[in-house]
């Protein structure tokens, strides 16, 4: 059973500062792994898309690395701004189709 | 292309009510799913189809909850009766093949 673990759980930086969010999961035999960003009371957003095969996607000041080896996703924010604040999940899918999430990082950026 | 769509947005209804949730996945979309987001945490899966077929409800609460997808496109899924600890924003996506998962805007439940 895919476990997927994102740490740490909250994180309050101020402006302006590069930063890194964790993710890691148990069963390496996955097809992609997808970052959303969720603001409070709304949806998923999609923020980044990595196949299996890849092994980083940027976006704009966003940078997803993936691992499948160790098991390990990072995302990268760059020069952080008070409208990234918002809780950050990431998302496995393995076999079957199934898709895992993690249990998110509640971002704060301090202006 | 259209995205997920999911009706209603909002619902509040009074614990051991009943309460239905529809969603309509992007067109050609084989693997539908749906989540349970309670506040503060991860969603987790309730029951995922493939065309029609039931892939895996494993977590789903099979006393009260139900879901169905006629035809391999729409599916609802079903709450009956609602306790209070069922409040929660429940998520719809589609996907098809290896390609990322689609969500809806999600339907938020408050029991009260």
């Amino acid at each position: 059973k895919q476990e997927v673990t994102q740490i740490p759980a909250a994180l309050s930086v101020p402006e302006g500062e590069n930063l890194v969010l964790n993710c890691s999961f148990t069963d390496s035999a996955i097809y992609n792994l997808q970052w959303f960003r969720q603001d409070p009371g709304k949806g998923l957003t999609s923020l980044l898309l990595i196949q299996s095969s890849q092994r980083e996607q940027t976006s704009g000041r966003l940078n997803a690395s993936l691992d499948k080896s160790s098991g390990r996703s990072t995302l990268y924010i760059a020069a952080s701004q008070p409208g990234d604040s918002a809780t950050y999940l990431c998302a496995a899918k393995g076999g079957y189709q199934k898709v895992t999430f993690g249990t998110g990082t509640k971002l704060q950026v301090i202006p | 292309e259209a995205g997920v769509a999911q009706s209603p947005r909002y619902k509040i209804i009074e614990k051991r009510q009943s309460v239905a949730f529809w969603c309509n996945p992007i067109s050609g979309h084989a693997t539908l799913y749906w989540y349970q987001q309670i506040l503060g945490q991860g969603p987790k899966l309730l029951i995922q189809f493939q065309n029609n077929g039931v892939v895996d409800d494993s977590q789903l609460p099979k006393d009260r909850f139900s879901a169905e997808r006629l035809k391999g496109v729409d599916s609802t899924l079903k709450i009956q009766p609602a306790k209070l600890e069922d409040s929660a924003v429940y998520l719809c996506a589609s996907s098809r093949g290896a390609v990322e998962a689609f969500f809806g805007q999600g339907t938020r439940l408050t029991v009260v």
